[in-house]
Order: C-alpha cells, then structure tokens, then sequence
C-alpha cells in the first residue's frame, strides 16, 4: 500500500528558509509527487510536480522561491526567503495504476 | 486562464441525495481527466473520485464506492458528482480538480476549483 508521509508542523522565521518532506512508502521510491498550497480558507493550489530525479516541473505563476528536489524515497520542498503569504498547509500527492491518487497528511507550516 | 467551479453545495439530511457540478474552461475539456477531492472541516485532502476524459473510465475511493457516481457532459464543460446515501462524515468541502497530463487517466493535479461545502446533518 502507498503511503505518503507528512510531519504534521514545520515553522520558520520571516525571510529565512524552509525544507518540507514528503516521504515515499517502502517499495515506491521511483514514485513522482506532485506538492500543493493550501492558504487559510482557499483551495489548493498546485506549486509543481516532483521526478524521482529531482526535476521538477512547476505550475503557472509559481515563484522561483519554491523548489524541489529528492532523495531515495523523499520528496523535498524548499521555501525560500519565506514571506508572511506562505504561512499554509502543504500537501503531497502522488497517483498510479491501482491506487489512483493518494495525499499525504499535509504539514502546517508558521511563518515566525 | 483555466478556470474551475463548483456548486450544488448545501445540506442535507442522512440518507439524502445531491449532486454537485464544477465548471470548466479555459482548456479542452474532454482531453483532461477530472477529479473530485474533499476535505473534512479541520481535517486533510482526500481523494473521492477521478473520470478519464472521454467518460469512459471512472475510479472511486473505498468510502464512497457503491454511494457516488461521477460524471461528465464534454458539450457542456462541465464535470458532476452524484452524492447518494448521504452520511455525517460525507460532511466537507469539495473541490474538482483536472489532472495535468491530457490523456492520462490519473497524474499530478494542476488546478482547482473554489470548493463547494456539503453539511450532512439532521
């Protein structure tokens, strides 16, 4: 079974930067992830989709700010120069034949 | 500029029925697969159900399998949920979603709708 896991809280300063992770169940490692934005009160919004390579390809208007990257069976988020704005909830989500789609338990991130 | 929405939100009592509708535009509808998503108050993202573009694959979760029907009018750009046997923890935000690969029935979600609330309650 698929899983996708979320630490549940991360929390960094204002301007500096922050890595999430995304972790890939035993036997998925070559998954691809894609990462959303949840703000307060809104939908998600799709910040890129993630390679086992580490390339990424990200979603329209998204800032150069966020990137990822990945390691064996984790997927990164990085978050620079953090702004008030980017005080959300992350998720991952990955999909494939059989299991179709599937989300990790999202991390709240602070921006201090 | 792709845009979705959703309506038919409201509430409903346990046991009821309604369907939810998410609008499209902004990109060839019916090369897309779509997806509905929700979101419990206070709680994750949970997929519920995805359709491939032409309408003729559909793939639900184990919660909601034998109780929702998805659907999609291609002429209409429009994407549909049919909520049956409705129960409190159906109770959530729903949001559609198209998948960003054309042509591929499931994938990497590349746009959302606003959300539409459903209240299961007596």
């Amino acid at each position: 079974q698929l899983v996708l896991t979320q630490s549940p809280s991360a929390s960094a300063s204002l301007g500096a930067s922050v890595k999430l992770t995304c972790t890939l169940s035993s036997g998925h490692s070559n998954y691809a992830i894609a990462w959303h934005q949840q703000q307060p009160e809104k939908g998600p919004r799709f910040l890129m989709r993630l390679y086992s390579d580490g390339s990424h390809s990200k979603g329209d208007g998204i800032p150069d700010r966020f990137s990822g990257s990945s390691s064996g069976a984790e997927r990164y988020l990085t978050i620079s120069s953090l702004q008030s704005e980017d005080e959300a909830d992350y998720y991952c989500q990955t999909w494939g034949t059989g299991i179709h789609e599937v989300f990790g338990g999202g991390t709240k991130l602070t921006v201090l | 500029e792709v845009q979705l929405l959703e309506s038919g939100g409201g509430l409903v009592q346990p046991g009821g029925s309604l369907r939810l509708s998410c609008a499209a535009s902004g990109f060839t509808f019916s090369t897309y697969a779509m997806t509905w998503v929700r979101q419990a108050p206070g709680k994750g993202l949970e997929w519920v159900s995805s359709i491939s573009g032409r309408g003729d694959s559909t793939f639900y979760a184990d919660s909601v399998k034998g109780r929702f029907t998805i659907s999609r009018d291609n002429s209409k750009n429009t994407l549909y949920l049919q909520m049956n046997s409705l129960r409190a923890e159906d109770t959530a935000v729903y949001y559609c979603a198209k998948v960003r690969e054309s042509g591929y029935d499931y994938g990497a979600f590349d746009y959302w709708g606003q959300g539409t609330l459903l209240t299961v309650s007596s």
